[in-house]
């Protein structure tokens, strides 16, 4: 079936560097969703793309989608504290149900 | 608040025992979720509801029913469960099946069976 993968699976940063995380699919997808889980909290949505080789940005995130729509990065400019957690990719899946990559957890040292 | 709530947030139970979840979603949305999150491991979907008509089982066993009454609320009884059911149970909902808009989700019930 449809899987989406995630790297890296764990990131450890201190407070001020940058930090990616990749998210790779079997097949192309019609969009890709990314959410973030902070400790202790349930995942929030955080933005969709849906057009290929589209940038979003959310102050210091930003998403992007790739040209063949097969995968997508976010980066985080400058981490804060605030940002730690669980950084979840999802896209659709057979039966078009949403299939969530195993997520990257991020860490930030202060 | 999200607009998906799930009570209760933290349930201890006995193997022997019966229990419910219960998630109400405000948010008129047509489709609702079950999903396990177990550490270390993704997110595991469970079942699905679309317009209260259960369109998606993932193979789960049989000690896990849910119910869905109306558009807005979803249950899920649990009975005879094992330990390696201890996990966050959360509850999501969708504008439409595809969730093409994005899931809201529920705060979760963090199951512990002893």
């Amino acid at each position: 079936g449809q899987q989406v993968m995630q790297i890296p699976q764990y990131q450890h940063v201190q407070e001020g560097e940058d930090f990616t995380t990749y998210c790779n699919s079997s097949t192309t997808l019609s969009n890709i969703q990314w959410y973030k889980q902070r400790p202790g909290g349930h995942p929030v949505f955080l933005i969709q793309l849906v057009k290929s080789g589209e940038v979003k940005k959310q102050k210091r995130l930003t998403f992007q989608f790739g040209e063949a729509k097969k995968n997508s990065s976010l980066h985080i400019t400058a981490t804060q504290t605030t940002d730690v957690g669980t950084y979840f990719c999802a896209g659709p899946g057979y039966g078009n149900k949403l299939v969530f990559g195993a997520g990257t957890i991020l860490r930030v040292k202060s | 608040e999200t607009g998906v709530t799930q009570t209760p947030r933290h349930l201890v139970m006995g193997m022997t025992n019966k229990k419910s979840l219960k998630c109400e979603q405000h948010l008129g949305h047509n489709a609702m979720y079950w999903y396990k999150q177990s550490a270390k491991k993704p997110l595991e979907l469970m079942f699905v509801y679309s317009l209260e008509e259960r369109v998606e089982n993932n193979s789960v066993p049989s000690r896990f029913s849910p119910e869905c009454p109306n558009s807005s609320h979803l249950f899920l009884h649990l009975h005879t469960l094992q330990p390696e059911d201890s996990a966050l149970y959360l509850c999501a909902s969708s504008q439409d099946p595809t969730g093409f808009y994005g899931y809201t989700f529920g705060s979760g019930t963090r199951l512990t069976v002893v």
